[in-house]
């Protein structure tokens, strides 16, 4: 079945550095790819949607200058939180839909936990 | 005109018994309501989904029941399992991009015990 691939898992890092995740489709080419943030006990929320080629859409409230999307190619597409703070600290999830299969419902990663000290 | 809220927040159920989780949305234009499971430190994974076009479907032990005038659906786990234990999300998506961009309920934290 379709698989999403996010490295890495885990992330712990100073306060001010910046921190790239990535989300890959191992065996499928999605153009679009969704980038959701979930803090503790709480439910997904989608922060941004990224298109293979193009800018990504913001949702809103969701700096675009601190949450840098590039969606390079039709497998990958990156997540970096620059200037990181504690605040940012929470779990990244990023979810893609085969582009043959556009009807095809979302398949997740697994997250990547970002702990800011 | 975008939430979908999800109640209860948390539900107890003993092993071989049924749980129902259920949701209840506003916005008419959504027209694909997936399930999905999630167990700690993971992504959440699609259980089962369905359209608005009919009332009920089943997939093993699980059943969508869907009120399209009441906008309201529901999840049932029939012969509930400890293994089941895990937070449960529905969640909407549609006016066009039917399996496009999701909106989440809640959560509930369903335990069941042995």
């Amino acid at each position: 079945g379709a698989v999403v691939s996010q490295h890495p898992s885990w992330v712990i890092c100073k306060s001010g550095t910046s921190v790239k995740i990535e989300c890959r489709s191992l065996d499928f080419q999605a153009t679009t790819m969704f980038w959701y943030r979930q803090f503790p006990k709480q439910s997904l929320m989608l922060m941004a949607t990224s298109n293979e080629g193009s800018k990504a859409t913001y949702e809103q409230g969701v700096e675009k200058d601190k949450f840098l999307i590039n969606h390079a190619s039709l497998t990958l597409s990156t997540l970096t939180v620059t200037s990181a703070h504690p605040e940012d600290s929470s779990f990244y999830i990023c979810s893609a839909t085969p582009a043959h299969l556009p009807k095809q419902p979302q398949h997740f990663g697994d997250g990547t936990r970002l702990s800011i000290l | 005109q975008q939430q979908v809220k999800q109640s209860p927040q948390s539900l107890i159920v003993q092993k071989g018994g049924i749980s129902i989780i259920n949701c209840a949305y506003e916005n008419t234009a959504f027209d694909y309501f997936p399930w999905y499971q999630q167990f700690p430190g993971k992504g959440p994974a699609l259980l089962i989904a369905i359209r608005p076009d009919v009332s009920e479907k089943k997939e093993g032990r699980f059943t969508i029941s869907f009120n399209k005038s009441a906008k309201q659906f529901s999840l049932h786990i029939m012969d509930s399992q400890p293994g089941d234990s895990a937070t449960y999300f529905c969640a909407a998506s549609g006016g066009g991009t039917s399996y496009g961009k999701l909106t989440f309920g809640q959560g509930t934290i369903l335990t069941v015990h042995p």
